[in-house]
């Protein structure tokens, strides 16, 4: 069975960094581009950034663009987002996704990592 | 950029339909997909390009689009699609952005 195991969320303060990692299992993770979709607490869907089969694309939201960083490490079946310069605001749940090019959505989620960050 | 609008909230009861709108400009260039997210859970794809619904979503889910204006129907809507439904679609300077949500309610 396919999945994408989040983790590396936590409680963190204004200013600071964490780095969150995805697991990949069950599918063949070195075709497939990857994605971190987040959620405030109360709040909607928020595409964050995304990263191609070989990590030679990237995009970011831009308004988050500066402080995080996508990468990926196809030998491990991995994907990391890097948080720097943590803000109130970046309080959320990060899920990692899956995109099927073949039909151009985001087909498989993990269950999310929650990042609280406190002033 | 653009904004991908739905209504906050739809109310329905059970067996009746409940049809969930996103509108916005791009729309008529670009796909639009919806995801179904049930309190605590990860959001699940429900209809992508538009109309198209991926193996083992129920039927009664059915996706249409007219003009700037996409929109999600349930069909015999049961309790168990209470949730919260997003439109998402590709944005020009993006590449991906959401609508801001509907929520369902089966009275």
């Amino acid at each position: 069975e396919a999945q994408l195991v989040e983790s590396g969320g936590g409680l963190v303060k204004a200013g600071g960094s964490l780095r969150l990692s995805c697991d990949a299992s069950g599918f063949s993770f070195s075709t497939y581009s990857l994605n971190w979709i987040r959620q405030a607490p109360g709040r909607g869907l928020e595409w964050v950034a995304s990263i191609s089969t070989t990590g030679d694309y990237i995009y970011y939201a831009d308004s988050l663009k500066g402080r995080f960083t996508i990468s990926r490490d196809n030998m491990n079946n991995s994907v990391f987002l890097q948080v720097d310069s943590l803000r109130v605001e970046d309080t959320a749940v990060y899920y990692c996704v899956r995109f099927l090019a073949g039909i151009g959505a985001f087909d498989l989620w993990g269950q999310g990592t929650a990042v609280t960050v406190s002033s | 950029s653009y904004e991908l609008t739905q209504p906050p909230s739809v109310s329905v009861s059970p067996g009746q339909t409940a049809r969930i709108t996103c509108f916005a400009d791009a729309l008529t260039k670009q796909y639009a997909y919806w995801y179904q997210q049930k309190p605590g859970q990860a959001p699940i794809l429900l209809i992508y390009k538009d109309n198209e619904r991926p193996s083992g979503i129920p039927e009664r889910f059915s996706g249409s689009s007219s003009g700037s204006t996409v929109t999600l129907t349930i069909s015999g809507v049961q309790a168990e699609d209470e949730g919260d439904y997003y439109c998402q679609s590709a944005d020009s300077s993006g590449p991906w952005i959401f609508g801001g949500g509907t929520k369902l309610t089966v009275l």
